[in-house]
């Protein structure tokens, strides 16, 4: 089945500990997108990739870092430097071309220990 | 700067009860607007709307867009428990990623 799949469903980080969210998708699509979900607030875009190696800062990527080796895969650092780290972290994609809607994965829940 | 606004934030309703959630934006070269349902966890994806005045509909939802207005209305006949979830609108313009609303978080009580 072709879909996106996000590990772990959750993940506990430590002070000052970076950490890493992966998102593979197989459904051949060319952009991909890490957004931040916290209670009340949407989706809040933390970086994106429109082609294979090369990414873009959204609304919120500073203590985030991403790369795009690949095109099925697009992993996001948690990084110390980000000092609220607790939510839900949404990875999607999307074909290019206009009239394309995004599709999701099922999320990673942050906490802090 | 681009900017997606929905209303009401929250929303309890009885079962069988009819539901209208709005969305406005204020965007540069406006492309299409998009709804979303969330439960517990992806977003899944209602309806796309690019041309004023076009019903879409799926089943007791329904949406349309009025770009004269800059808005949108998703409309929920009947509602059910399931129906239970946050409502996401999201706008594409240009070629920036969507820009999403706070959501409308929507409960159904029997």
């Amino acid at each position: 089945d072709g879909g996106i799949t996000q590990s772990p469903k959750y993940l506990f980080r430590k002070e000052g500990q970076n950490v890493t969210l992966s998102c593979e998708q197989n459904l051949n699509h060319d952009a991909m997108y890490w957004y931040r979900q916290d209670p009340g607030q949407g989706l809040r875009l933390i970086y994106y990739s429109q082609i294979v190696n090369d990414f873009q800062k959204g609304d919120i990527a500073e203590g985030y870092s991403v790369s795009r080796e690949k095109k099925e895969s697009f992993p996001l650092t948690v990084t110390s430097a980000q000092k609220n780290p607790t939510a839900f972290y949404l990875c999607a994609s999307r074909p290019q071309g206009a009239g394309q809607p995004q599709h999701f994965g099922d999320g990673t829940r942050l906490s802090i220990l | 700067e681009d900017k997606v606004v929905q209303s009401p934030l929250s929303l309890v309703v009885h079962e069988g009860d009819t539901v209208t959630l709005n969305c406005s934006y204020e965007v540069t070269n406006f492309r299409s607007l998009l709804w979303y349902k969330q439960e517990k966890k992806a977003p899944t994806f209602l309806f796309m709307l690019t041309s004023s005045g076009i019903e879409k509909k799926s089943g007791r939802l329904s949406s349309i867009l009025d770009k004269k207005e800059l808005s949108s209305i998703l409309n929920i006949t009947a509602t059910q428990t399931g129906d239970s979830a946050i409502y996401l609108c999201a706008v594409h313009s240009g070629n920036t990623p969507l820009v999403f609303g706070k959501g409308t978080r929507l409960s159904v009580i029997a």
